[in-house]
C-alpha cells in the first residue's frame, strides 16, 4: 500500500500481559523501523529491520521485547509481561533507505496501556 | 554520536507572524537533516529535508529551514503562521552511517494564537 497501516490503534493490557502490534510497510519500502513515544514526545528508537533481516536492534529491553518482519507478513513488535512503564504509543515507519538521506514515512501508531 | 537539541519545548506565535523554531544538531560525519510535524493522534510527516547542495531548503506549507554549518544548526521558519500550523515539530538527524539510524529531538509545541 502507500501507507503504513499499524494495528490495533489502541490496546490496553493488564501488568503481566502479552501485547503485540503490528506493522504493514509501503510496498517496496525495504527498511522497517519501530519506535517508542512517551508523554508526547521523545521518540525512542527501538529496533529497524532491512527486509526480514535485524539491522539495528541497539534500542530494544531485550528480556521482554521482540520483533519480526517476515516474508509476507506484517511486522510485528511484541511485549512479554507488560509493565507500567510500556505504556506509550509505538510507531512504525518504513523508508527506501537508499541512504541516510531516505526520509522516514510514519503509521499513526498503537496507543499501548498498561493498567 | 549523533544528537538534536530543540530549544524551547513550545512556541507561541500570533496568526500572521513569524515562525522560527531552533534545531541544534551534532554529528561526527555529514549529517542529513529533516523536520518531520505530528498532527495529534497522528505519525511524524515530513516538512523538508537537507542532503546536500543549497543550504536554504524549502518544505511544505510554506516552511523552509537553513542549514549553517558552522552554527551546527538547522532552524525552521515560516514568513507568517497560519491557525492550521500549530502541531509538534520534530528536528531529526541520520547519516550514511550508524544504521541508517533517524535520531530525534524532544519536540517543540507550536501555538498559534488567533
Amino acid at each position: 500500500g502507500e501507507e503504513v497501516a499499524q494495528t490495533p490503534k489502541h490496546l490496553v493490557r493488564g501488568e503481566g500481559q502479552k501485547a503485540k502490534l503490528y506493522c504493514a510497510p509501503i510496498k517496496g519500502h525495504s527498511y522497517v523501523f519501530w519506535y517508542q513515544q512517551v508523554l508526547k514526545n521523545e521518540f525512542k528508537f527501538l529496533i529497524s529491520f532491512q527486509n526480514e533481516n535485524v539491522f539495528d536492534e541497539t534500542g530494544m529491553p531485550k528480556e521482554r521485547f521482540s520483533a519480526k518482519c517476515l516474508p509476507n507478513s506484517p511486522c510485528s513488535l511484541e511485549i512479554q509481561a507488560t509493565k507500567l512503564e510500556d505504556s506509550a504509543v509505538y510507531f512504525c515507519a518504513s523508508s527506501q533507505m537508499d541512504g541516510g538521506n531516505s526520509p522516514l514515512h510514519f503509521g499513526n501508531g498503537t496507543r499501548l496501556t498498561v493498567t | 554520536a549523533q544528537s538534536v537539541t530543540q530549544l524551547g519545548s513550545h512556541v507561541s506565535v500570533s496568526e500572521g507572524a513569524l515562525v522560527l523554531l531552533r534545531c541544534n544538531y551534532s554529528s561526527s560525519v555529514p549529517p542529513y537533516l529533516f523536520w518531520y510535524v505530528q498532527y495529534p493522534n497522528q505519525g511524524l510527516q515530513l516538512l523538508l529535508k537537507y542532503t546536500t547542495g543549497a543550504t536554504l531548503v524549502k518544505g511544505i506549507n510554506g516552511f523552509e529551514a537553513e542549514f549553517k554549518k558552522s552554527e551546527t544548526s538547522f532552524h525552521l521558519t515560516k514568513p507568517s503562521a497560519h491557525m492550521s500550523d500549530a502541531a509538534e515539530y520534530f528536528c531529526a538527524v541520520t547519516s550514511d552511517t550508524g544504521g541508517f539510524k533517524t535520531i530525534f529531538g524532544a519536540g517543540t509545541r507550536l501555538f498559534v494564537k488567533a
